[in-house]
């Protein structure tokens, strides 16, 4: 079993709709939990960072973490065709030597349609 | 500067060439971080480097060699590569926290 499980689609929707990305993973000791976008050819880059369970919203984009289900999800209301990326979680334990090490989900491959 | 910069954006080589991937940053972040990525595939940790020591090396073969000359830079020199080493090579640099990385865009390695 991998130890952080992601649906990677592809997921196609229409513009304007709400968009939900979903990861569960087994590790106990993930504590940090980060949703990145990456566009075709590009590095990742940094959308959220939650550490406690609940909810933290940043303009469209909401990231929920339940750690009693090991769940986390994100979501994106009013979804616009440049949010057509691939949506990669990531999470990690306490840091290591100053370093923190991510363990990535397969990512999500997100087309908005317009 | 909220960058982390990557030379060459693309590189072709062939398996018996040497070469060396360079990465940048200038936000005094202390750790810096080497990873593949494979089409449709997430990220995989090669190497880590915390404060200018290597901390992490992920059963990386020898034909891959990092160097941190300084806490600016990474590099990573290559050798001896083999077709399937083809990949995306992304550096990342973060804080001594735990709020994540700040990634390059990446070196698009072929190896022929």
């Amino acid at each position: 079993q991998k130890e952080v499980e992601q649906d990677p689609g592809p997921l196609s929707v229409p513009e304007g709709a709400i968009v939900s990305l979903n990861c569960t993973y087994s590790n106990s000791a993930f504590q940090y939990f980060m949703w990145y976008r990456q566009y075709s050819r590009k590095g990742p880059e940094l959308l959220m960072y939650t550490y406690s369970s609940g909810n933290k919203e940043d303009g469209r984009f909401t990231a929920q973490v339940d750690k009693s289900s090991k769940y986390i999800s994100l979501f994106i209301r009013d979804s616009q065709p440049s949010d057509s990326a691939t949506y990669l979680c990531a999470m990690s334990g306490p840091l290591i030597q100053g370093a923190q090490k991510l363990v990535f989900g397969q990512g999500t491959r997100l087309t908005i349609n317009p | 500067d909220t960058e982390v910069t990557q030379t060459p954006k693309h590189l072709v080589m062939g398996m018996t060439n040497k070469k060396s991937l360079k990465c940048e940053q200038h936000m005094g972040h202390r750790a810096m971080y080497w990873y593949k990525q494979k089409a449709k595939k997430p990220p995989e940790l090669m190497f880590v480097y915390s404060y200018e020591k290597l901390s992490i090396n992920e059963s990386v073969p020898s034909r891959f060699s990092p160097e941190c000359p300084n806490s600016s830079l990474l590099n990573l020199h290559l050798h001896a590569l083999q077709p399937e080493d083809s990949a995306l090579y992304l550096c990342a640099s973060s804080q001594d926290r735990t709020t994540g990385y700040t990634f390059g865009s990446g070196t698009r390695l072929t190896v022929v």
